[in-house]
């Protein structure tokens, strides 16, 4: 099975910030990689797939890239709405599996 | 709107069954491959099924396979998980997904893109 870890497991940020998040893979899955947002509560959302093609209704300030191994989330500048926990997917092999995930709270 | 509503979950023993159900509406149910994906406290989420729109293709997760049975009603837009000889490890909440493949980088790739809310399995004594 092809193993997914995320970096950081937790950040603390502020509105405004830059934020970035690392995924990589433990074989190559080209740009077999997706990105899901999960606040407590809810229903994951499903926002990058491709590994950097944002879903239709996506904010901008959402971006992916990487190929192979190694990938990144990127949020331009954080708002208010973006804290929850981002997990990255691998769609190259049929076991379809995430991340750990990355927690994104409040400085 | 398109909705996935997941019903069933409770406490049940280890070794007990129990029957999980998500209720779509929205879309043309039929025309999409479907997934039960779970999230034990605190991990990541766990793919752990996926059944073809005409229900003539299934695929598990090693974890589940000859224990879990996914199964769908196309009639009913319904979607089931019937979980037997279940283990402690199984206590998740449960969520049902739909799958979309979506054209980027060259390449059409699959996304679990509409999700319910879940529900949660407790196996414990």
């Amino acid at each position: 099975d092809i193993h997914m870890t995320q970096s950081p497991s937790s950040l603390s940020a502020s509105v405004g910030d830059r934020v970035t998040i690392t995924c990589r893979a433990s074989q190559s899955i080209n740009k077999y990689l997706n990105w899901y947002q999960k606040k407590p509560g809810k229903a994951p959302k499903f926002l990058i797939y491709g590994a950097s093609s944002l879903r239709s209704g996506v904010p901008l300030r959402f971006s992916g890239s990487g190929s192979g191994t190694d990938f990144t989330l990127t949020i331009s500048s954080l708002q208010p709405e973006d804290f929850a926990t981002y997990y990255c997917q691998q769609s190259y092999s049929s076991s379809f599996t995430f991340g750990p995930g990355t927690k994104v709270d409040i400085k | 709107e398109v909705q996935l509503v997941e019903s069933g979950g409770g406490l049940v023993q280890p070794g007990g069954s129990l029957r999980l159900s998500c209720s779509t509406s929205g879309f043309t149910f039929s025309n999409f491959e479907m997934n039960w994906v779970r999230q034990a406290p605190g991990k990541g989420p766990e793919w752990v099924s996926n059944i073809s729109g005409s229900g003539s293709s299934v695929d598990y997760a090693d974890s589940v396979k000859g224990r879990f049975t996914i199964s769908r009603d196309n009639a009913k837009n319904s979607l089931y998980l019937q979980m037997n000889t279940l283990r402690a490890e199984d206590t998740a909440v449960y969520y049902c997904a739909r799958s979309g493949e979506y054209y980027g980088s060259g390449s059409f790739h699959k996304a679990f893109d509409t999700w319910g809310q879940g529900t949660m399995v407790t196996v414990s004594s």
